[in-house]
Order: structure tokens, then sequence, then C-alpha cells
């Protein structure tokens, strides 16, 4: 158990809806990590954020937001759905240190837009 | 453009051989790699980290291997057993940057 928490584990549902995610990070760390990993691909890094701010930006879609709130949880939005939109989606979590820093990961968020 | 790279999406080892994995990355601005096991429908778990200043880091059956001037870091795993049979992935990180980059992973198969 990596400490991360994400909800829901399981998400089907149709293209064009709205979904959110939720990630509880480790208790401590300031940072969260947003990846996406679809079907034998790799992890694609989203968005990261630090202590509620927004610290980098990856290959995240336009439909797609997130935030972190002041007790440190994150979410992750993604609306008008489509199809391959279709993905495990990992939340990650780090230390107040940004660099240097080993992240641990939830064990995902699978999502199915049919 | 893949900044990290695996390039092997799969090799098969006999348990008890040596399994060696590798990660080519092309952004002289990373200093630090993590690598990461992933069995299916579960988060990736952190094997082991390597910071620039070192070409070595070991812990118990892992070894990492960093050869900075070629750009190319491998894992070893000795003795290979059928439980490390998984997904492993390399990442990279550094100065300048707040995210890690990952590879696409290579599937690993003991056979027992």
């Amino acid at each position: 158990d990596s400490g991360v928490t994400q909800t829901p584990k399981h998400l089907i549902t149709a293209t064009g809806q709205r979904v959110t995610l939720r990630c509880s990070p480790r208790s401590g760390d300031l940072s969260v990590y947003w990846y996406q990993q679809s079907l034998d691909q790799g992890l694609q890094f989203l968005i990261q954020y630090y202590n509620g701010e927004e610290r980098a930006k990856g290959n995240i879609l336009e439909r797609f937001s997130a935030q972190q709130f002041p007790d440190l949880h994150s979410e992750l939005n993604l609306s008008s759905l489509e199809l391959g939109d279709s993905a495990l989606y990992f939340c990650a979590s780090s230390a107040d240190r940004v660099k240097r820093n080993t992240i641990y990961f939830g064990e995902g968020s699978w999502l199915t837009v049919v | 453009d893949q900044q990290v790279k695996q390039n092997s999406p799969s090799l098969s080892v006999q348990e008890g051989r040596i399994s060696i994995l590798n990660c080519d990355y092309t952004n002289s601005m990373f200093d630090y790699f993590l690598w990461y096991k992933k069995y299916p429908a579960e988060g990736p778990t952190f094997l082991i980290s390597i910071s620039s200043i070192k070409d070595k880091n070991e812990d118990g059956r892992f070894t990492v291997f960093l050869n900075k001037s070629a750009k190319h870091l491998s894992l070893h795993i000795v003795p290979s057993q059928p439980g490390d049979s998984a997904v492993y992935f390399c990442a990279a990180g550094g100065s300048g940057t707040y995210k890690y980059i990952f590879g696409t992973g290579t599937r690993l198969k003991v056979l027992a």
C-alpha cells in the first residue's frame, strides 16, 4: 500500500459525459501528479500540483482540468468524454521537495467510455 | 519526441538468471532516475532510484547502473524470480523540470 488513495477504482460512462477522479496523497506529501496510461502505452504525464498550485503541465487536453484543494487532495475533471479517453488514470504524490524525490502511485482509476 | 525510451517491449528470462532491462534518455538535464514495477490492474511500485552523481545503486537483488555519457541506464535483477514478472518502467527527472518522464515499459517474464 503506497498510501495514495484514488477513487473510484472503476468507472463506465458514455461519450459526451463528464467525470471527476479523486486522489488523496500520502500523509505529508505536498505534490500531486496525474498520469494517463492507455492500452499498451506508457505513463503519460498530465499535470502536477504543489501545495495547491499548478507546477507543471504535460500532454493534458483542454477538455481535462485538475485542481488541488487546501487539504491537499486533488481532483482530475474529464469532460466531453470521447472513446479515446478510456484509460487508466494514476495519481502519484511526493514529499515537499519537488526534485530528486520518489513519487508514489495510487492504484489508479480505470475509466471506460462507451 | 520520446525523451525516455525503453526499446525492448518484452524480455523473457529463466528463473535464477540475470534480467537486464535497458533505458535510454535524450535530455542531458535529467539527473534523477527511477525504476518502477507494475503488475496488471495495480499502480506502479517504486523499486530503486539513482542520482546522476552516482553510476551504480544497489538494493538487494536490484542494481541500477547509469552511464551519463551514453545517456543510458539499466536495471539488473539477480537472481530473477517468477514473482518479478511484471512491466518495468524507467522514469527521469531533473533540474528545471518538476515532472518525471516515463518510458513505455518493458514486460519481463521470468520462466520457472
